[in-house]
């Protein structure tokens, strides 16, 4: 079975500063997916970036990027120039074979 | 609408009673999954269907808890007999599958919250 661990419950930020969230996460497999969601106080959980394992280059969207380290199963996430509207609760996902499995989320405020 | 629909938005109900939570997924859609969020928790996966395989069900947490899905599109979460610990938002998501596209994408519906009083 695939884990994911989220150990910053809350960060915050400055607006316009760069933050960077953590995940961490454990799959026996080889072939996976990797991703960031983001969950606004409307609940609607929206897709912010992926990355798929068999490549080395980091994803990059716009203002988001992560630093994915396979050896150290390590796939954080770097925001950039924050925006008030990134304020949100972010969660890590892994992917394989049909099997989501999300971690605990953690909740970022940026503040003006 | 071309989203995943869910509903009720939100659901007060007594304990012991039975709940239904329904999901419209995206057409076309033939992976769908239901997750379960406890106030300020991550997601807690529940069930997972894929076209007409047999469904994963490894994540209900109790025999309480029962989901189907019809004709392959919407699906309907049952729990009966709720207790107080059933209060979550219930988020259901669906995907595309298929060997062009496995990337594991999934579009999520705005949930269900329900509260046992």
């Amino acid at each position: 079975a695939q884990t994911v661990t989220q150990s910053q419950p809350e960060m915050s930020v400055q607006e316009a500063e760069t933050v960077t969230l953590s995940c961490t996460y454990d799959t026996s497999e080889n072939n996976y997916y990797l991703f960031w969601y983001k969950q606004p106080p409307s609940r609607q959980m929206i897709l912010v970036i992926r990355q798929e394992a068999y490549k080395q280059q980091n994803a990059t969207e716009n203002r988001f990027s992560v630093n994915f380290q396979k050896a150290a199963k390590s796939f954080s996430l770097k925001i950039s120039d924050s925006q008030l509207g990134d304020t949100a609760m972010y969660f890590c996902a892994t992917y394989n074979n049909n099997d989501m499995r999300f971690g605990a989320g953690t909740r970022l405020t940026v503040k003006p | 609408g071309a989203g995943v629909s869910q509903s009720p938005s939100n659901k007060v109900t007594e304990k012991g009673k039975d709940v239904e939570l329904r999901c419209d997924p995206i057409s076309g859609h033939t992976a769908l999954y239901w997750y379960r969020q406890s106030l300020g928790q991550g997601l807690e996966f529940l069930i997972y269907f894929q076209g007409n395989s047999a469904p994963d069900k490894s994540g209900l947490p109790s025999d309480r808890f029962s989901a189907e899905r019809t004709g392959g599109s919407v699906s309907t979460l049952t729990i009966q007999r709720t207790q107080q610990e059933d209060s979550a938002v219930y988020l259901c998501a669906s995907s595309l599958m298929s060997p062009q596209l496995r990337t594991g994408e999934l579009f999520f519906g705005e949930g269900s919250r329900l509260t046992v009083l």
